[in-house]
């Protein structure tokens, strides 16, 4: 079966910390994706990577960053968490050339106070 | 570019009601359309996909959708509500031969009453 994991399903951290929201997926995917879901807007994409050591920007990268050294992990880093990161973050991956299928972890809500 | 509008942020239906949840899409290429459904905190999970030929597609639990190219949609639809599908519905789009992005609609919460 396909699997998804995201490292936290709850975070609660403090403005200004760093913070590092892991994901790992377990099908050798080479794209793997970050979402922030927030209600009435949907999922917007953060950041994406299509193979290891490669990433490409989203629709609202700022405030974050993305590591992916190796194939089955992709991490997004908030640098310097503020209030306005306060979502559910989800996680997704795709094997390249199919029909752009994702799978989706089971998201981490992330509250910063 | 690619866009999708869902109608309707809240859907209410009874119990044994049809389920209708509209979906319009915009692409300048053929796309791929997705529906996925998200249970209460949990991650998204694929419902039914069209990529090419059969435009009536058929998912899990009862739900199908038709892709309607002249309308540019892709509405969900159940014949008979049951309370477990309640939940959060959400349709995307993405490019056939392009890139390999999602592009979500902001989602069609569906609440079903007894």
């Amino acid at each position: 079966d396909v699997k998804v994991t995201q490292s936290s399903r709850y975070l609660v951290k403090r403005t200004g910390e760093k913070v590092f929201l892991e994901c790992v997926q377990d099908m050798d995917h080479e794209n793997m994706f970050w979402y922030r879901q927030d209600p009435g807007l949907g999922l917007r994409l953060i950041y994406f990577s299509y193979d290891v050591k490669m990433k490409e920007k989203g629709d609202i990268p700022e405030g974050y960053s993305v590591s992916r050294e190796k194939k089955e992990r992709f991490s997004l880093i908030l640098e310097s968490a503020s209030t306005n990161q306060t979502s559910m973050y989800l996680c997704a991956s795709i094997h390249s050339g199919t029909n752009n299928e994702q799978f989706f972890g089971p998201g981490t809500r992330l509250t910063v106070l | 570019a690619q866009s999708v509008t869902q109608l309707g942020s809240h859907v209410s239906v009874s119990e044994g009601a049809l389920v209708l949840l509209r979906c319009n899409y915009s692409s300048s290429v053929p796309p791929y359309l997705f529906w996925y459904v998200q249970y209460p905190n949990q991650g998204l999970q694929l419902l039914l996909k069209y990529t090419t030929g059969a435009t009536l597609v058929k998912g899990i639990n009862g739900f199908e959708a038709e892709f309607k190219k002249s309308e540019t949609s892709f509405h969900l639809t159940k014949p008979s509500a049951h309370m477990s599908d309640a939940a959060e519905y959400f349709c995307a789009v993405s490019a056939q031969g392009g890139s390999e992005k999602l592009v979500f609609g902001k989602g069609t919460k569906l609440t079903v009453n007894p």
